[in-house]
């Protein structure tokens, strides 16, 4: 059964620093998805990866995939409050299904 | 506009009750899921739908029944509420294939509280 974590599950960190979200899977997958939601609302997604080496940019948020160690990370850099949120990676289990497991989530706050 | 819609937004009701949570989506996508987050924000898939046939069925109380009366619309229908179903339930929809590769789209959520 695919298992899916992050660290760390709580993030605090000043506005302006670099930090590094990790998801790590137990299982091969196709597909690697990070979405983000903000306090009382929904799931937005944010980056598709594709295949191994896979790097996707959009604004302070960089993700990258390495499907060899089972490793996807969310890079973060010069955090600005507004990044305030839960982010959660999702990876697809690969068995045909599209039965989209989700990681424990990682809860990021930035310190104005 | 709203692409993946849930209603009701919050949901009260007694232990015993039963209760049903409706989702419509006009994406055009053919494939649309149940997950329930619960108060750690832990993400549970629950139900998938692909063109109204049921493909994914976690192991789920069986007081738990979805129903998809077209690819675009999903229902989660629950018997007999039990104090651990509190919890916010998501509807969300996607394109099934590789060729599609689509992220899921969320609904805003069902806050379901049993007292």
């Amino acid at each position: 059964e695919l298992k899916v974590e992050q660290n760390p599950l709580f993030l605090s960190m000043q506005e302006g620093k670099n930090y590094t979200i990790y998801c790590n899977y137990s299982t091969t997958s196709d597909r690697l998805y990070w979405y983000r939601q903000d306090p009382g609302k929904s799931l937005e997604s944010l980056f598709v990866l594709l295949s191994n080496g896979a790097v996707k940019q959009e604004g302070r948020l960089m993700a990258s995939l390495d499907t060899k160690a089972r490793l996807s990370t969310l890079h973060i850099t010069a955090a600005v409050h507004d990044l305030s949120a839960t982010y959660f990676c999702a990876v697809d289990e690969a068995s045909g299904t599209y039965k989209y497991i989700f990681g424990t989530g990682t809860r990021l706050k930035v310190l104005a | 506009d709203t692409a993946v819609s849930q209603t009701p937004k919050y949901l009260v009701t007694q232990m015993g009750n039963d209760k049903s949570i409706k989702c419509e989506q006009n994406l055009g996508h053919d494939t649309m899921y149940w997950y329930k987050q619960d108060s750690k924000k832990f993400l549970k898939i629950m139900f998938s739908y692909n063109n109204k046939e049921l493909i994914i069925n976690e192991t789920v109380p069986n007081r738990f029944s979805p129903k998809s009366p077209d690819k675009a619309h999903l229902n989660l229908h629950i018997n007999s509420l039990e104090l651990g179903d509190s919890a916010v339930y998501f509807c969300a929809s996607s394109h099934l294939g590789k060729s599609y590769n689509s992220p899921l789209h969320f609904g805003n959520g069902t806050r379901l509280t049993v007292t």
